[in-house]
């Protein structure tokens, strides 16, 4: 069975630190995967995602992923954070071909400080 | 504003109680989807509507009836659930969930559960 694991629980970081957020997953096919974003008080939504094409995904508000096979990662960075950057991050795979159906990490908060 | 509503947004109940949560969509969507999300555990999937079928249930107690009438409303019908059914429960759509898993779903806002 799928399944994704995000290494970190709570990650702290002050303003203008760099950002990688690690996300691994487990399944031999071939999979979409997902960054969801989600600020407080606010919905689910999406960062970013990856199906095909170059590895290197350029998402929403400056944040990359970086999908390298070999390692079944997809990890999440940003050179520089903001406070507004607070939030919770999920990743997320599906088989391709499926029928939208996403498996999730359990996420990872992240607090910038001021 | 994610086009998707869920109501109520709170709901207690106790385990003999027969309660609805009501999620609508208003992005022109063709699938939705019932997930659980409990504390400290991943979200689960528990169902995938497309065009108003059933394409999945992930192995979920009978005591979760989902119902989709069309295309922009879907429905999960709760009927003697135990404690630890207490969770957020999120609805989400997408375009067409045929194009390989690739669409982007759109979440609500969640339905915070409390079972007595």
């Amino acid at each position: 069975a799928q399944s994704v694991s995000q290494h970190n629980h709570h990650v702290i970081l002050s303003e203008a630190a760099s950002l990688e957020l690690g996300c691994n997953y487990s399944y031999g096919g071939t999979v979409n995967l997902f960054w969801y974003v989600q600020y407080p008080g606010q919905h689910l939504q999406l960062l970013l995602k990856y199906f095909s094409g170059d590895p290197l995904v350029k998402g929403i508000k400056g944040f990359e992923a970086e999908f390298i096979k070999s390692k079944f990662s997809f990890n999440l960075r940003k050179p520089s954070v903001q406070w507004s950057d607070t939030a919770e991050y999920f990743c997320a795979v599906n088989e391709r071909g499926s029928q939208g159906n996403l498996i999730f990490g359990k996420g990872t908060k992240l607090s910038v400080k001021p | 504003e994610t086009g998707v509503t869920q109501t109520p947004r709170h709901l207690v109940m106790g385990m003999t109680n027969k309660k609805s949560l009501k999620c609508e969509q208003h992005l022109g969507h063709n699938a939705m989807y019932w997930y659980k999300q409990s504390a400290k555990k991943p979200l689960e999937l528990m169902f995938v509507y497309n065009f108003k079928e059933q394409t999945e249930n992930n192995s979920v107690p009978s005591r979760f009836s989902p119902e989709c009438p069309n295309s922009s409303h879907l429905f999960l019908h709760l009927h003697t659930l135990q404690p630890e059914d207490s969770a957020l429960y999120l609805c989400a759509s997408s375009h067409d969930p045929g194009g390989g898993g690739t669409d982007t779903q759109y979440f609500g806002p969640g339905t915070r559960l409390t079972v007595l």
